[in-house]
């Protein structure tokens, strides 16, 4: 079975930073993707974890520990665009594997 | 840079009638899937294909629906006799074969209303 879990929802004021933290528990794990979606739009693609450790790209980072099965989306000076849902998914190390998400943090940044 | 696209952006379709979702994933993608977002829910999976035929669905995935590749381009998502609870946001997802690569990328979606 599969099951993930992450906040449903926080506030952060613009300019901090916030760390949105995802766990899961999922025979044969292989990767973990982190996605934004804004309202009414589609899931685009932000980060991907397969080793342990932080990957960096400009104002997100994303962290796995494999043997903890936990993971965190870290957003640096946060902007009002960065208001949006944030996705954790993951997938099995089975061929052709789908996504398996969350069920989202609805992230606010506020002035 | 390359996306991938789909077609209607809405449809709206009374209970019991068929609708197909059209999809058109980048170029030299090879795995195609299709996910479905009840409004307020988690993004679920449906369906993966790859060389032609179905590699895995889910169970949401029954004998109403169905897949077809049918040229070099389009990939398409047939419901044959909607219900309300079809009403969602289909999303259809492509990804390449880079290696231990699995990024899947989102078109924007068909948002389908049953009445």
């Amino acid at each position: 079975g599969q099951n993930i879990d992450q906040p449903t929802e926080m506030t952060a004021t613009e300019g901090a930073i916030v760390q949105i933290n995802c766990t899961y528990q999922t025979s044969g794990f292989n990767g973990l993707f982190w996605y934004q979606q804004h309202a009414g739009e589609a899931p685009t693609f932000l980060s991907y974890n397969v080793l342990d450790g932080l990957e960096e790209k400009g104002r997100f980072s994303s962290f796995l520990s494999r043997s903890k099965g936990y993971s965190y989306l870290l957003l640096k000076e946060l902007q009002m665009k960065d208001s949006a849902s944030y996705l954790c998914a993951v997938t099995r190390n089975s061929g052709n594997t789908p996504l398996v998400f969350g069920k989202g943090t609805r992230l606010s940044v506020i002035a | 840079e390359p996306e991938v696209t789909q077609t209607p952006s809405h449809q709206v379709t009374q209970m019991g009638q068929e609708v197909i979702l059209r999809c058109v994933p980048i170029s030299n993608h090879l795995y195609f899937y299709w996910y479905r977002q009840i409004l307020g829910q988690k993004v679920e999976f449906l369906v993966s294909f790859y060389n032609n035929e179905i590699s895995e669905k889910s169970e949401i995935f029954d004998d109403q629906f169905s897949v077809e590749r049918p040229d070099g381009s389009n990939f398409t998502l047939k419901i044959r006799s909607t219900k309300l609870e079809d009403s969602a946001m289909y999303f259809c997802a492509s990804r390449g074969w880079t290696g231990w690569d699995e990024t899947q990328y989102f078109g924007p979606g068909t948002r389908l209303l049953v009445l």
